[in-house]
């Protein structure tokens, strides 16, 4: 089955940290570029981070900036999102996605979402 | 960044009405323009890729098109199911941004 799986959200204090993940299944991973996505409650979406397929690229948004930081173990299937100095504006629900290789970028396939809450 | 200006971001409809919901990117992107559907409390779903490019499984009463400066998503004849928020979102330059969304309501 084709399908990504995020684990790892929850609450945290500001200046906290969590580590996100994100396991694929169904198909070749090591293939596709990927993406975390986040959406605070009651808001639209925010692209925060891309990475490539072999890992040697990836680019940050710069409200994320040296505090999040996305990785990739193409071994084990695993996307990640290490989130350091967590602050109260970063709750939201974190979903990781894959661009597709043949729509121009556009994001194919979804997680069902993970919830980080940033409160003291 | 490319700032992409979507509207209008709320619009009341009709089962079997037409709408239309206009995405404008702050820079030229090519067709490098995608519109996803998010239900309530479910996670967003492509529909049209490359600005007019449809996705697979997707119903074709949904289309996009392209008029250089403005990419337009249309919805034809309105499903109940179709009530939801739209999102467009450009994938020219990384960061590949997102419009504010277009919230359907009935």
């Amino acid at each position: 089955q084709v399908q990504l799986v995020e684990s790892g959200g929850g609450l945290v204090k500001p200046g906290g940290s969590l580590r996100l993940s994100c396991a694929a299944s169904g198909f070749t991973f090591s293939d596709s570029f990927m993406t975390w996505i986040r959406q605070a409650p009651g808001k639209g979406l925010e692209w925060v981070s891309h990475i490539s397929n072999l890992g040697y690229a990836f680019y940050d948004a710069d409200s994320v900036k040296g505090r999040l930081t996305i990785s990739r173990d193409n071994t084990e299937n695993t996307l990640f999102l290490q989130m350091n100095s967590l602050r109260v504006e970063d709750t939201a629900i974190y979903y990781c996605a894959r661009q597709s290789a043949f729509a121009g970028g556009a994001l194919d396939l979804w997680g069902q979402g993970t919830l980080v809450t940033v409160s003291s | 960044d490319i700032q992409v200006t979507q509207s209008p971001s709320s619009l009341s409809a009709s089962v079997g009405d037409r709408v239309t919901i206009t995405c404008r990117p702050s820079q030229s992107i090519d067709n490098s323009l995608n519109w996803y559907q998010q239900r309530p409390g479910e996670t967003p779903k492509l529909l049209i890729y490359e600005a007019s490019s449809l996705q697979s499984g997707v119903p074709s009463r949904f289309s996009g098109s392209d008029s250089g400066t403005d990419f337009t998503l249309t919805i034809t004849s309105l499903q109940p199911e179709d009530f939801a928020t739209y999102y467009c979102q450009q994938s020219y330059i990384v960061p590949y941004t997102f419009g504010q969304g277009t919230r359907l309501e009935i």
